[in-house]
């Protein structure tokens, strides 16, 4: 059936420094893929999604391109801060079902 | 409500009792799913209605657990027998009907603790 993978956490590191979270995926068809976070205290939201092959989903400084010859969909920032510090959860929904599926989930740390 | 609403927030029970846990989606919204969000597994698919379709029931762990759908909008997941390892954040979230966007809207979660 379809998965996700992503990097083990937690992940730590300090402020103003790159980020990367590795996603790789199963799925049969077409999926799309997806970022979520949760902040402390705080519900899952939506961070950023890409519907089709090389499309890059982005939002608040996070990058993410979606690359169907290698299966992955890694989570990119250029300088993190504090307040980025939260879990993400890379996911993906096929176009045969309206399941969604979510990875494990990447506890990050940033330090001031 | 604006958003997804969970009810109780957090549960303490007994080991054999039932429990149910209630969500309330935001209106409107056709889907709705059921997770379970445990220390070190992630988030863990349970159950998933869209509109008046028979529910994708493959996540449910086992026949203790179920839930239902009422008039399409409030839905109810009841543990039977609760047992220890049925521990965690139970967190239900919706989705519009349409295309399928994937954005899902997420409650706050209720955290079950058996004993």
């Amino acid at each position: 059936g379809d998965s996700v993978t992503q990097m083990e956490g937690p992940v730590t590191l300090s402020e103003e420094a790159f980020l990367t979270i590795n996603c790789t995926y199963t799925a049969t068809g077409y999926p799309s893929l997806f970022w979520y976070v949760q902040y402390p205290g705080e519900g899952l939201q939506l961070l950023l999604k890409a519907t089709k092959a090389d499309d890059k989903g982005s939002n608040k400084g996070f990058e993410a391109t979606y690359r169907k010859e290698t299966t992955s969909f890694h989570l990119e920032k250029g300088s993190v801060q504090v307040s980025d510090s939260a879990v993400y959860f890379c996911a993906l929904t096929s176009n045969r079902d309206d399941k969604i599926i979510f990875g494990k989930g990447t506890r990050l740390h940033i330090l001031p | 409500g604006a958003g997804v609403s969970q009810s109780p927030s957090n549960k303490v029970t007994e080991k054999g009792k039932d429990v149910e846990l209630r969500c309330d989606p935001i209106s409107g919204h056709t889907a709705l799913y059921w997770y379970r969000q445990s220390l070190g597994q992630g988030l863990e698919f349970l159950i998933y209605f869209q509109g008046n379709s028979a529910p994708d029931k493959s996540g449910l762990p086992s026949d203790r657990f179920s839930a239902e759908r009422t008039g399409g909008s409030v839905s109810t997941l009841t543990i039977q027998r609760t047992q220890q390892e049925d521990s965690a954040v139970y967190l239900c979230a919706s989705r519009r009907s349409g295309a399928n966007t994937g954005e899902l809207f997420f409650g706050e979660g209720s955290r079950l603790t058996v004993l």
